[in-house]
This record gives C-alpha cells, structure tokens and sequence, in this order.
C-alpha cells in the first residue's frame, strides 16, 4: 500500500529562518510527488510536481527536492504570508488512474 | 492557467435535504474529476473518481447511493449529497486532471456543508 509520512507535524520560524519539511514516502513505482499548499477554508494550491530521484524545482522562496525515498520542501528567508499547511501526495503505478496518496501535513506557522 | 471552481462555497441545509455541489474546470478539459471529503485539522479523503461519460469509481467505505456523482462534460462534475445529515456535514473538495494518467490535480476552493 502507497504511504506517504510527512514530518514535522508542525513548525514555527520566526521570518527570515529558513527551514525544511520532509515527505517520506513507500510507493510501487513513483509516477509522480506534488506538493500543495492550502490556507485555511479552501481547496489546496499546486506548487510543484517531482518524477524522478535528483530532480529539483523552485519557486519564489520554495525549492523542492526528491530522492528514491523522500522529498523535501526547502522554504529560504520566509515571510508571514508563507504560512499555511503544506501537503506532500504521490501518485504511484500501482493505482489506476492519477489518484493521489496525501500526507496529513505540516502546518507552517512565520512569525513576523 | 487550470482553474477550478466550485458553487456554492457554502451552504447550510436541512436534515433529509438533498445537496447538490457542482464543480467547473474554467480553462482547461477534465478528463478526469475527482471529490474529496476534509474534517478539521485532517488531510483530504478522497470519496470516488470519474471520468467524463463513465460511472464513478467510489473508495471503499463511500456510500454511492448517498453520494451521486455526475460527470457529464468534460468541464462539469456534480456532486449531490442525498438525504443528508448532519454527519455528513463537512468540507468537500473537488479536483481536476487534463489525462488519466501522471497528472496533476488542480483543486477547486471547497464547499462548505452544514446540516442542521
């Protein structure tokens, strides 16, 4: 069965410290890792998707990383607007279809 | 680009009302269209899969008779929450694919279900 971990469950930065979030995932056969942001009260955002181990993808203050077993979110010098719970889901061969395996989250929390 | 919308946003309903959710790809084709149940302070459930002219495929656990989805075109998904109650109060999302296969999903806003 596809699992996908996420840790930490949640994070407080004070604005400006950069950090990391971390998706561990188990999937037969990867087709695809995404990451969502979601505010509070409504649908998750795209950010990115990642298809193979050594691929990296930016945007703004965020970069994603991916390797055979895990994914990190790097978030750099972040701002208060960054707040918000981020969520990692894999897609793997094993399901029909593009169905997506959540993470529960991690809830990023910038201090102004 | 891949924008998906949802109406209405919220609702509140009666007990034994039915519920009827309708979600839009705006700029893009679905072919695929999926509904997906969020409680607070968790991660989204995903309730069934369709694709435009097909039955829906519902998760294990999912009534099919108390969640009836329609895809009819390929830019139109409606999700009706039949007889509902007020544990089926909830935060219902939809999401939207081009392909059937290594997609990404784009997200609808959400709907908001209160049942009295």
């Amino acid at each position: 069965e596809d699992q996908v971990t996420q840790s930490p469950e949640a994070l407080r930065l004070q604005e400006g410290e950069s950090s990391s979030l971390n998706c561990s995932y188990t999937v037969s056969g990867l087709r695809g890792l995404f990451w969502y942001r979601q505010d509070p009260g409504k649908g998750p955002e795209f950010l990115f998707t990642l298809y193979s181990a050594g691929e990296e993808k930016e945007k703004e203050r965020l970069k994603a990383t991916l390797t055979k077993k895990e994914s990190f979110l790097h978030i750099t010098a972040p701002k208060p607007e960054d707040s918000a719970t981020y969520l990692c889901a894999v897609q793997g061969w094993r399901e029909y279809g593009n169905k997506l395996v959540f993470g529960a989250g991690t809830i990023l929390r910038v201090k102004s | 680009g891949a924008v998906v919308s949802q109406h209405p946003s919220w609702v509140i309903c009666k007990s034994g009302t039915s519920v009827k959710i309708e979600c839009r790809s705006l700029d893009f084709q679905a072919t695929t269209m999926f509904w997906y149940r969020q409680f607070p302070k968790q991660s989204l459930m995903l309730m069934a899969t369709s694709n435009e002219g097909s039955k829906a495929t519902y998760e294990q656990g999912v009534e099919k008779d108390k969640f009836l989805i329609n895809h009819a075109s390929l830019t139109l998904s409606t999700l009706t929450v039949t007889s509902a109650h007020p544990e089926d109060s909830s935060f219902y999302i939809c999401s939207a694919s081009a392909g059937r296969y290594q997609e990404t999903q784009y997200f609808g806003p959400g709907t908001r279900l209160l049942v009295l």
